[in-house]
């Protein structure tokens, strides 16, 4: 089956930069995704890996060990507006579905 | 971008009704779509993947008689609660994978259902 972990919850200070982990087991790996998501709101799409090494969107960069099986997202000069939930999800090759890590939630102090 | 839409956005509905849930593409043709369950605090879990012009693969423990899935076209999805009972209260989103980009999920707004 497929299985990630993520930290529960991840406190960090506005102006300063996070790292969100996620470790996870799956057969036929595809790809590491996070998406973010809001209070109330449905998740959105923040980047993806299929290779190892970093992607950089903006503020936010992804990376991904494949052979670590293991990945994080990392989030530069916090804002408030940054504070929601982060999910990490892993697609594989076996199927088309895409399974959701069970969240990091973000708390932003000013 | 890729947009993807639900309607509706909030319902509240008595114990016993079906309740209808539609999601669209509304720039991009979607082979694939996807539907998810999410209770407070919780992470989404995928109830089931609706394929166009084929049955829906549902997840193990969700009831297909009870969670009806169509996928008619390659921009619409409907989820179909019938009988709801106060214990399907969720936050339903759909998603859609634009066809041939499997690995990224553009979500709906999602629904929220309160059954009473």
């Amino acid at each position: 089956g497929q299985s990630l972990e993520q930290p529960s919850e991840v406190t960090a200070v506005e102006g300063a930069i996070v790292q969100i982990n996620c470790t996870y087991q799956t057969s036929g790996f595809y790809g590491l995704s996070w998406y973010q998501q809001h209070d109330g709101g449905a998740p959105t799409f923040l980047s993806y890996n299929g290779l190892d090494g970093l992607e950089e969107t903006g503020r936010f960069s992804s990376f991904l060990s494949r052979s670590d099986s293991y990945g994080y997202l990392l989030l530069q000069e916090l804002q408030m507006k940054d504070s929601a939930s982060y999910f990490c999800a892993v697609s594989s090759y076996r199927d088309d579905k895409i399974i959701f890590g069970k969240g990091t939630r973000l708390h932003i102090l000013p | 971008g890729a947009v993807v839409s639900q309607h509706p956005s909030r319902v509240i509905c008595k114990s016993g009704t079906s309740v209808k849930i539609e999601c669209r593409s509304l720039d991009f043709q979607a082979t694939t779509m996807f539907w998810y369950r999410q209770f407070p605090k919780q992470s989404l879990m995928l109830m089931a993947t609706s394929n166009e012009g084929s049955k829906a693969t549902y997840e193990q423990g969700v009831e297909k008689d009870k969670f009806l899935i169509n996928h008619a076209s390659l921009t619409l999805s409907t989820l179909t609660v019938t009988s709801a009972h106060p214990e399907d209260s969720s936050f339903y989103i759909c998603s859609a994978e634009r066809t041939g980009k499997q690995e990224t999920q553009y979500f709906g707004p999602g629904t929220r259902l309160l059954v009473l």
